[in-house]
């Protein structure tokens, strides 16, 4: 069954402390990138991977970090830095960078409390 | 100005009715352009893609494009219940950075 999985669903986070968002795809995409959700508002790019061991900020890197060791893999840390983390998070792929169609995956909702 | 802009809406339209929902971009080096459905709580969903100027029907879903005006749009035809939700513009560029900028959506509602 393919597609794209994002762990945990629901995250809660106390302030100071850093978090990690889980995305992993068996579509053998190449690309892969984070988005973040608030309310009433569209996405926007925190990073991008076009391939593995390379990723790119987006327009709101700042408090984020990301690593691509695995072609499957592109996990995302929340780290103390991001003041205002609290959103819905979403993981898409695609074929490749130049390729139109994006996949996202369920997304986590995170919360600090 | 906003990269790509939506009416946030609510649009109220009849069960049965059209839908026309629009957005224009900034960026004339934009080649792509795409509709996305998002219910509540869900991530979006790819309806419609687009890259020439004119229109593309898929089934009730109709994309407009017009790269002079910078302008696109979709039309829903016999809109139902179940088309109740946040429709997502988003652009491509052809160059530089090709990662895709959305707008921030349209909130539909289909009246039954």
């Amino acid at each position: 069954d393919g597609g794209i999985t994002q762990s945990p669903k629901y995250l809660f986070r106390k302030e100071g402390q850093n978090v990690t968002l889980s995305c992993e795809q068996n579509l053998n995409h190449d690309a892969m990138y984070w988005y973040r959700q608030d309310p009433g508002q569209g996405l926007r790019l925190i990073y991008y991977s076009q391939i593995v061991n390379d990723f790119q900020k987006g327009d709101i890197a700042e408090g984020y970090s990301v690593s691509r060791e695995k072609k499957e893999s592109f996990p995302l840390t929340v780290t103390s830095a991001q003041k205002n983390p609290t959103a819905f998070y979403l993981c898409a792929s695609s074929i490749s960078e130049n390729t139109d169609t994006q996949y996202f995956g369920p997304g986590t909702r995170l919360t600090v409390l | 100005q906003k990269e790509v802009e939506q009416n946030s809406g609510p649009l109220s339209v009849p069960e049965g009715a059209i839908a026309s929902l629009n957005c224009t971009y900034s960026d004339r080096g934009s080649q792509s352009f795409f509709w996305y459905r998002q219910y509540s709580g869900k991530s979006p969903e790819l309806i419609m893609s687009i890259y020439s100027n004119g229109d593309k029907e898929d089934g009730r879903f109709t994309a407009q494009l017009n790269k002079a005006s910078q302008y696109v749009s979709l039309l829903i035809r016999d809109s139902q219940p179940s088309d109740s939700a946040t429709y997502l513009c988003a652009v491509r560029r052809d160059t530089g950075r090709r990662a895709l900028t959305f707008g921030s959506g349209t909130r539909l509602q289909v009246q039954p």
